[in-house]
């Protein structure tokens, strides 16, 4: 149990356009999903905390304009880099936790974004 | 403020050695420190404490969480090739809702 896909899982684009990035859970109903970055041999930064049906909140200094992140159901959830320039190719994982209790988070396999 | 710290940052071991992970924290009323394995891709859950003094095992791996100390130590006896990976510690405290925060990580690498 408890697994979490994202898709696409590796995506190259140009810069100036916006890029969509899926976060799934498959066997549970995940009340809250988070999104992190994580640059190479770094950890994972936390960017954005979002719960079904609210609106996210973001961690400090990461610009809400730019990475729209939407919660529209216990299973999905998306993250829309937007106005993608170099500096924002990344490793994007989302995770998901239910409500075990205990904040277990669940990862899904991440998204490798390449910007052009 | 929070935060998470581990070491070592990394090690180089070989084959069969046993390894001992340090994660130490600060956090204000602290619920839960979870253990991530993490290799190329997304972090694979490995275990979470919540309770001091209590041992969890799974196969060649074993952690345990010591309140007083504020730290836990993650255990890989007769380690194997396959345990190469970054190894994060997070932990949750109760003002966090369900946020996590991680620390830096320690690569592990285990030479045949």
């Amino acid at each position: 149990g408890a697994v979490v896909s994202q898709h696409p899982s590796r995506v190259i684009c140009k810069s100036g356009t916006s890029v969509k990035i899926e976060c799934r859970s498959l066997d549970f109903q995940a009340t809250t999903m988070f999104w992190y970055r994580q640059f190479p041999k770094q950890s994972l930064m936390l960017m954005a905390t979002s719960n079904e049906g609210s609106k996210a909140t973001y961690e400090q200094g990461v610009e809400k304009d730019k990475f729209l992140i939407n919660h529209a159901s216990l299973t999905l959830s998306t993250l829309t880099v937007t106005s993608a320039h170099p500096e924002d190719s990344s490793f994007y994982i989302c995770s998901a936790s239910g409500s075990t209790g205990y904040n277990e988070q669940f990862f899904g396999p991440g998204t490798r974004l390449t910007v052009l | 403020e929070d935060k998470v710290v581990q070491s070592p940052l990394s090690l180089v071991v070989h084959e069969g050695d046993t390894v001992t992970l340090n994660c130490s924290y600060e956090v204000t009323n602290f619920r839960s420190l979870l253990w991530y394995k993490q290799e190329k891709k997304a972090p694979t859950f490995l275990f979470m404490l919540t309770s001091s003094g209590i041992e969890k095992k799974s196969g060649r791996l074993s952690s345990i969480l010591d309140k007083k100390e504020l730290s836990s130590i993650l255990n890989i006896t007769a380690t194997q090739t396959g345990d190469s990976a970054i190894y994060l510690c997070a932990v949750n405290g109760l003002e966090y809702g369900n946020k996590l925060v991680f620390g830096a990580g320690t690569i592990l690498r285990v030479k045949s």
